[in-house]
C-alpha cells in the first residue's frame, strides 16, 4: 500500500522569509510519481509540480524549487522569499505503477502554510 | 482553454433527497477521477475511468453512491439517498496518456452540505 506523510500540519511564517514543505512517502513501486497541488482559500486544487520515480533531478521554478531523494524517500518544497500569496494549503500525493499518474492519487493530509505581512 | 467543469458549485439539500454532481473533463483527456475532500479523511479517491469505462470502484463508499460515465465529455456521481456525513467538497480531475507526463488537473469542486 502506498503512504504519504506530511508531517507539519501548519506553518507561518512572515512575507520574505523562505519556508520548506516536507514530504515522505511510502510505496514498494519501482516506478511511482510525485507530486504537489495547493489549495488556496478559494478551494479549487492547483497542479503545481510532477516527478517520476527515474529522473531525481531537482528543479526550480522562480520562488519555488523541490528536492527529491530516493535515498530518503523525501520530495520536499521549498517557497524563497514568501509572499501573502503563497498562503494555502499544500498537498503532495503519490500515483503508482506503470499508467504513470492515470491512477490513483494517494494525498498526504496537507500543509497549512500561512504567510503574514 | 476550458479546464475541468463541475456543477453545482454548492448544493444544499436534505437528508434522504438525491443528490447529482456533474462533471465534463478537459477536451481529450481519456481519464475522468472522483475523490471527496472531508476534514476527518483527508482527499481520498471515489472511482475512476479510462475511456468511459469504470476501471477502479473500490473507494465509493456504499451502495448509496454510483457514478456513470455516458460519454468522453460528461461524468455524473450520484448518492440516494444522502446522508450527513456525505457533507463534503467533491472533486473531479481528468488526465490523459502522455509519456510519462501525465497529470491529473482537478476542478474547482462541488461544494455539498447534507442537513
Amino acid at each position: 500500500a502506498q503512504k504519504v506523510t506530511q508531517a507539519q500540519t501548519e506553518i507561518s511564517v512572515v512575507e520574505k522569509e523562505d519556508v520548506t514543505l516536507d514530504c515522505v512517502y511510502e510505496t514498494r513501486d519501482t516506478t511511482y510519481y510525485l507530486f504537489w497541488y495547493k489549495q488556496p482559500p478559494s478551494g479549487e486544487l492547483v497542479f503545481l509540480i510532477r516527478r517520476n520515480s527515474f529522473d531525481e533531478q531537482n528543479e526550480i521554478s522562480g520562488r519555488y524549487s523541490w528536492n527529491f531523494q530516493k535515498s530518503t524517500s523525501s520530495f520536499n518544497f521549498t517557497i524563497t522569499a514568501s509572499q501573502v500569496v503563497d498562503s494555502a494549503v499544500y498537498f503532495c500525493a503519490l500515483s503508482v505503477g506503470s499508467t504513470g499518474a492515470n491512477s490513483k492519487l494517494t494525498f498526504g493530509k496537507g500543509i497549512t502554510l500561512s504567510v503574514r505581512p | 482553454d476550458a479546464g475541468v467543469i463541475q456543477s453545482p458549485r454548492h448544493e444544499v439539500t436534505e437528508m434522504g433527497q438525491e443528490v447529482t454532481l456533474r462533471c465534463k473533463p478537459i477536451s481529450g483527456h481519456d481519464y475522468l477521477f472522483w475523490y471527496r475532500q472531508t476534514m476527518m479523511r483527508g482527499l481520498e479517491l471515489l472511482i475512476y475511468f479510462n475511456n468511459n469505462v469504470p476501471i477502479d470502484d473500490s473507494g465509493m463508499p456504499e451502495d448509496r453512491f454510483s457514478a456513470k460515465m455516458p460519454n468522453a465529455s460528461f461524468s455524473t456521481l450520484k448518492i440516494q439517498p444522502s446522508e450527513p456525513r456525505d457533507s463534503a467538497v467533491y472533486f473531479c480531475a481528468s488526465s490523459l496518456i502522455a509519456g510519462y507526463q501525465e497529470t491529473q488537473y482537478f476542478g474547482p469542486g462541488t461544494r455539498l452540505l447534507v442537513l
